[in-house]
């Protein structure tokens, strides 16, 4: 299973762009890149998802490199109110006998005002 | 208003006092699963079920049961819970995996704390 890691923790002045990445390097063809948070105790709340294109929506961009070795999940105007545990998770499906959701630690992020 | 409701919010019981923990959701999801997270480890997969009748083991399954008799209900059984259950848990559903997977919608959760 493809697996994926990320900055612990990072900062982002209000207002600014956050740029969240995360490195699935073992990721294969069929494995889509998922981007969910967690705000305080709640449950996880899903952003955004690609493939291999980049995706927008009122959310937040996803950036997938050409390798899909990696992505950048871009928050562009950065409120308090999206601090928050941003993960990044690599989803594997075989058909319909087989589904598995590996959820990492995943970065923490700080708006700071 | 879609959503996916668990039953209990918070919940402290003993150790071998078997318990349930509801999640229903009203969205015809065909794909339901439980997490457990604990400070450290992040959240962990426990059981999915990709459809009714079908359900699979997840990550960390020991000491929980699962079944999904009509598709809206996936409860969790702890058939006699240990202190080391104490966690938070999350229900989540999705409508379906791989290319028609769009998005999962997880539940507000349940803190359990057995004694």
């Amino acid at each position: 299973d493809a697996k994926t890691t990320q900055p612990t923790s990072m900062d982002c002045a209000e207002g600014r762009a956050a740029n969240l990445p995360c490195n699935h390097s073992t990721i294969s063809g069929n494995e889509y890149v998922y981007w969910y948070r967690q705000i305080h105790s709640q449950g996880p709340q899903y952003i955004i998802h690609g493939l291999k294109n980049n995706e927008t929506n009122e959310m937040a961009s996803l950036i997938i490199t050409e390798d899909r070795k990696s992505s950048t999940l871009i928050l562009p105007h950065a409120t308090l109110r999206d601090t928050a545990v941003y993960y990044c998770i690599v989803r594997v499906a075989y058909g319909t006998s087989y589904d598995k959701v590996i959820f990492g630690p995943g970065t923490s992020l700080s708006v700071i005002p | 208003e879609a959503q996916v409701t668990q039953n209990p919010r918070y919940l402290i019981t003993v150790t071998g006092k078997k318990l349930t923990v509801t999640c229903s959701q009203n969205m015809n999801h065909e794909y339901m699963s439980w997490y457990r997270q604990d400070p450290g480890l992040g959240l962990r997969q426990i059981y999915y079920s990709m459809n009714v009748e079908v359900t699979d083991k997840g990550d960390v399954p020991e000491g929980y049961k699962v079944s999904r008799k009509e598709k809206r209900n996936f409860p969790l059984i702890l058939e006699s819970p240990s202190p080391n259950q104490t966690s938070l848990y999350f229900c989540a559903s999705s409508r379906g995996t791989g290319a028609l997977n769009t998005e999962a919608f997880f539940g507000q959760g349940t803190r359990l704390t057995v004694v």
